[in-house]
């Protein structure tokens, strides 16, 4: 079976450009997560949806930052425009909601120069 | 907000010999689970507690949820090279499995063969 798969998986970019990542959930898992990972802030919960419904933002730095679910199988994470304090792993993963464990995707690596 | 303490931050240990991380919360969890990162990688699910004073076994591995609810220690018995990696405790404050996991700092184990 497909993990959680992730998009990209490095990214390095110039300040003041626009940064999307991307995240497939496993197939019939009903909760995503976004976590953002760096060695200062260790794993920050950014965002997470239930049945690709926004449930809780309070994780999200500032409002350069998005997060949208269109549908069941993809979700993006939006940073416009980034800055070098953005640079960090950001991981997606996915659940069932009735057991909670999570599935982590191997994470988009971003730096922003 | 709400914390989850991990200690220690990083502990270096001969093959042979034991670990212990301990997770500290000053709220009521409802659960915690526990997750394994291998250094490049992304968190793995190893378990989840949910139950006061459970304690729960993987080979040598050794899961304990507090009586209070409130902190949970993983122990590991005769540490081998294939254990080096982040553990973090994850809980969940919200009763039931709404979604909301913070994570702990973690706790580097490093072992020298």
């Amino acid at each position: 079976d497909a993990g959680v798969i992730q998009s990209p998986r490095h990214e390095v970019t110039e300040m003041g450009q626009e940064v999307t990542l991307r995240c497939k959930p496993i197939s019939g898992h009903n909760s995503l997560f976004w976590y953002r990972q760096t060695m200062m802030r260790g794993l920050e919960l950014l965002i997470y949806f239930n049945n690709n419904v926004p449930i809780d933002d309070s994780g999200m730095p500032e409002d350069r930052f998005s997060a949208k679910m269109p549908n069941a199988s993809f979700s993006t994470l939006k940073i416009q425009p980034s800055e070098p304090r953005d640079s960090a792993v950001y991981f997606c993963a996915s659940s069932f909601l009735s057991t909670g464990e999570l599935f982590f995707g191997e994470g988009s690596r971003l730096t922003v120069l | 907000g709400q914390q989850v303490m991990q200690i220690p931050q990083y502990q270096h240990v001969q093959e042979g010999e034991d670990f212990t991380t301990y997770c500290n919360s000053s709220t009521t969890l409802s659960n915690i689970q526990w997750y394994k990162q291998r250094p490049g990688g992304h968190p793995v699910f190893l378990i989840q507690l949910v139950k006061s004073g459970e304690v729960k076994k993987q080979k040598r591995l050794t899961f304990q949820f507090g009586e209070a609810k409130k902190n949970s220690s993983l122990h590991i018995t005769a540490t081998q090279t294939t254990d080096v990696g982040t553990y973090f405790c994850a809980a969940s404050i919200n009763s039931g499995n709404t979604g909301k996991l913070i994570f702990g700092q973690g706790t580097t184990l490093q072992v020298k063969p």
